[in-house]
Parts: C-alpha cells; sequence; structure tokens
C-alpha cells in the first residue's frame, strides 16, 4: 500500500519557470491537500480538493494552481516561479467526513534560484 | 483569519520527565483539533485529536481542552529521547471540518 506518494523529491528552478508537483494517493480519500513548510515554520495550506472536481483556495494560495479530475490525483501548478516560493511541498490526504486525520507524503523540496 | 500559535521552543526535558506543549487557537468557534508529531526531514504524522473539553489519554500522552480559554495543550509523561521531534497543533479551518490549519510547532529535546 503506497498511500500518498509525491513526485519529484527534490527540484531545483530558475526563476520565471513552471512545473507541476505531482500528487496520488491509493486509499480512495476524498480530501486531497496541498501545504507548504518554510524552514522552522509550521504547515501553511494552499489549495484543498473535496472531491474530483472540486478545489478551493487555503491560506496562501498565490502563485499555484490546481486540478482535481480524478480522484487520485491532485498536482500543483507552479507559474512563474518565485525565490519566495522556495519551499517544502507536502501533499495528504483524509477520509471523507472529517479531516480528523491527514495521511502525508513524503514531500517535495523545491529550490528557486 | 484564523490563527494558531505555539512556542517554537526548543522545550528541553531530561529522559523520564513530563513535557508540557502549549497551543492557542483564535476561533473562538474552533471545534477540532489534533496534535501532529514531525521528525526532522519527515512528514507530520497524527498522535491525537480531542473534540470535547477536559482530557483525553493515550498511552503516555495526555491531550488537554480548555475551549473558554481557547488553549489545547499536550502532555508527554515519561519522556523518551525519541520524543524530540517538532510537534505540530491544528485546527479545523471551517465548521464543515474539511481542512486544517496548522501552527508554527514547538521543538522538544529530550537527553538521555
Amino acid at each position: 500500500n503506497a498511500g500518498v506518494t509525491q513526485t519529484p523529491k527534490f527540484r531545483i528552478l530558475k526563476i520565471g519557470q513552471s512545473m507541476t508537483l505531482q500528487c496520488a494517493q491509493d486509499m480512495n480519500h476524498n480530501y486531497m491537500y496541498w501545504y507548504r513548510q518554510d524552514p522552522g515554520m509550521g504547515l501553511k495550506l494552499i489549495y484543498y480538493s473535496v472531491g474530483a472536481g472540486i478545489t478551493d483556495k487555503g491560506e496562501v494560495p498565490n502563485g499555484y494552481n490546481v486540478s482535481r479530475s480524478t480522484t487520485e490525483d491532485f498536482p500543483l501548478r507552479l507559474e512563474l516561479a518565485a525565490p519566495s516560493q522556495t519551499s517544502v511541498y507536502f501533499c495528504a490526504s483524509g477520509e471523507a467526513r472529517l479531516a480528523r486525520e491527514l495521511f502525508f507524503g513524503e514531500g517535495s523540496r523545491l529550490t528557486v534560484l | 483569519q484564523k490563527e494558531v500559535e505555539q512556542n517554537s521552543g526548543p522545550l528541553s526535558v531530561p529522559e523520564g520527565a513530563i513535557a508540557s506543549l502549549n497551543c492557542t487557537y483564535s476561533d473562538r468557534g474552533s471545534q477540532s483539533f489534533f496534535w501532529y508529531r514531525q521528525y526532522s526531514g519527515k512528514s507530520p504524522e497524527l498522535i491525537m485529536f480531542i473534540y470535547s473539553n477536559g482530557d483525553k489519554e493515550d498511552g503516555r500522552f495526555t491531550a488537554q481542552l480548555n475551549k473558554a480559554s481557547q488553549y489545547v495543550s499536550l502532555l508527554i509523561r515519561d519522556s523518551q529521547p525519541s520524543d524530540s521531534a517538532t510537534y505540530l497543533c491544528a485546527v479545523n479551518m471551517n465548521q464543515a471540518g474539511t481542512a486544517l490549519i496548522f501552527g508554527k510547532g514547538t521543538t522538544l529535546s529530550v537527553s538521555s
């Protein structure tokens, strides 16, 4: 059972480049999330989805886009990368009824130079 | 915007002692509260959740909730070096419980 899988694990981008962080879960969870974690800081919610075709903004959505075409996948798109987007990105999923327990991927470390 | 506040620490305790971690939240309407543990370089994992005022115990861990004071705490009894990690407090972002917002975390160091 793979759980939540994120790719890539590491990536270096130049300012202005774009990329997509991939996230897939095999637990049939309806709820999926993207968080970012800056050094010494907690998790900040970027976007979340309560089901296929439904997405909503979190605390820090600017500079990012998401889509949810299937229950399994929830990619995060970075457009025009900026140094402020240097961070560790965590994808998570949870059961439908309540965000009681989130299952996190291993994280994707992104550096923008 | 909802806020969750934690003392970043580090909190240092000797092995066998009780570690007390605290968290305050801004939204009086918050209903659900969670403690996650994050080892360095790893992803967070759930330790406990609590919904009702009072104490909830699970092994060496006790979560305490006081909604009137908007205060949540986590007690770790008989602390072990393996408990050394960052502890993140989280609160439901909305009444529907669709997402969690997290505090900055408290780093705990248990010395042997």
